[in-house]
Parts: structure tokens; C-alpha cells; sequence
């Protein structure tokens, strides 16, 4: 495997399911990101991780739950969705280093969730 | 706050023909810029990113792209355009003056080129 990866690709998903998504990256980065990309909207951060540490949680429902267990892997974990929640996630990850901010995320395919 | 615009929604262009697709910020300092291209069930795909220097950045696949700090653009470029280009364009902002980290992006325009 190379970059970054997910799985499931597809996941479909009832308002009462507890469902993870993963995310693995095999660039040796230390930053790892969730995104969620809505039909007709920009992309929304979601949560930012830098060395299994949060950084960042842009104001997103409980009912989203990320894990970082370590610096190449990152979950998130779902229950009691709602249908706006049906969107594309992705994961992103980039190498952070000390005083500077140049870095390039790069992004996996993404999961394609549908809340029924 | 940092922003992107993006004012197009769809771009079209004919095969062999130079491509623009256009970019505009707003940030509070220095702002390092990217464009992504998104294929269909794909993910976000890197090109090119503007930090410093030469207002003339090249990127992946031919694409290059023109900062322009008086006019707070970063339009997308591409001299004879390939009907693989099709795609979705996400142009991206980070407010370095704000020391964060995450990307904003702008909402993304479709590029259709016809044979």
C-alpha cells in the first residue's frame, strides 16, 4: 500500500448504527486530518491530529468521535447519524516540522457514507 | 478570517486549447496557496502550491499556476488543455499569519474539456 488509504470505501449505514472508518497513511507523516465534503459545499475540516495529540475540532457533533492511536492510522468512529451527515469523508495527512508551516496534505479516496 | 472564492462553477474549454480556472483569497498575513484536483470517487490529488518566491509556480500534469498578491489571486493554468483533465478543481488557503494548519478550500469548480 502507498499514500494513504480508507476503508470502507462505501458504507451505508441506519441513524442507530455505531460504524468506524479508518484511515491508514504510508508517507511516514505525523499530521493526520478528517475532512468532510458535502454535495454543493467546500470542504469542512473536521479534526486535526498532530503526533497522536488533537489539535484541532471544528465545532463537529459528539456523534463524531476521532481516535488516533498512533501517527499512521486515524478513526472515526459514528453513532446516531443523522441523513445530513451523508457525505464523502476524507482523510489527509502531511509531516509537520518544528516552526514551520509549508506542508502538503495529501488525501486518501475517501469513504462514501450514507445515513439512512 | 481566511477565505477562497472560486467564481466559477463549471469551466469549459476545447481540447488543445489553454485552460484558466480562477482563484481568489482573502487572509490576514502571508498566504501559502494549492490547488487539488478531485476525479470522480477519488480523493484530493496535490498539484502545485505557492509559498514564496517566483509568482510562477508548475505543478503536476503540464498545470502551473500565477500568484498575484496586488489582485489576491491564484488562478490555475494549464497551455493546451487534455480531455483527462476533466475534473474537479478545489483551490486552498493557509493563513500563515494565524498559525494554523488546516486548509481552507474554496468550493470547487468542474472542468469539462470537450474533444
Amino acid at each position: 500500500e502507498t499514500g494513504v488509504t480508507q476503508t470502507p470505501r462505501h458504507l451505508v449505514m441506519g441513524m442507530t448504527n455505531k460504524k468506524s472508518l479508518k484511515c491508514e497513511q504510508h508517507l511516514g507523516h505525523n499530521a493526520m486530518y478528517w475532512y468532510k465534503q458535502s454535495a454543493k459545499k467546500p470542504l469542512e475540516l473536521m479534526f486535526v491530529y498532530n503526533f497522536k495529540e488533537q489539535t484541532e475540532n471544528n465545532s463537529v457533533p459528539s456523534r463524531f468521535s476521532p481516535e488516533c492511536p498512533n501517527s499512521s492510522h486515524l478513526f472515526l468512529h459514528l453513532h446516531t447519524l443523522q441523513p445530513e451527515d451523508s457525505a464523502l469523508y476524507l482523510c489527509a495527512s502531511s509531516q509537520w516540522k518544528e516552526g514551520a508551516t509549508t506542508d502538503t496534505q495529501y488525501f486518501g479516496p475517501g469513504t462514501r457514507l450514507t445515513v439512512l | 478570517a481566511q477565505s477562497v472564492a472560486q467564481p466559477e462553477d463549471q469551466v469549459n474549454v476545447a481540447e488543445g486549447n489553454p485552460l484558466t480556472v480562477k482563484c481568489t483569497y482573502s487572509v490576514s498575513g502571508n498566504p501559502y496557496l494549492f490547488w487539488y484536483v478531485q476525479y470522480p470517487n477519488r480523493g484530493l490529488q496535490f498539484l502545485l502550491k505557492y509559498i514564496t518566491g517566483d509568482n510562477l509556480v508548475k505543478g503536476s500534469y503540464g498545470f502551473e499556476a500565477e500568484f498575484n498578491k496586488s489582485q489576491t489571486s491564484f488562478h490555475l493554468k494549464k497551455p493546451s488543455a487534455l480531455v483527462s483533465d476533466s475534473a474537479l478543481y478545489f483551490c486552498a488557503v493557509r493563513d500563515i499569519g494565524r498559525g494554523r494548519r488546516a486548509l481552507t478550500f474554496g468550493s470547487g469548480t468542474r472542468l469539462q474539456v470537450q474533444p
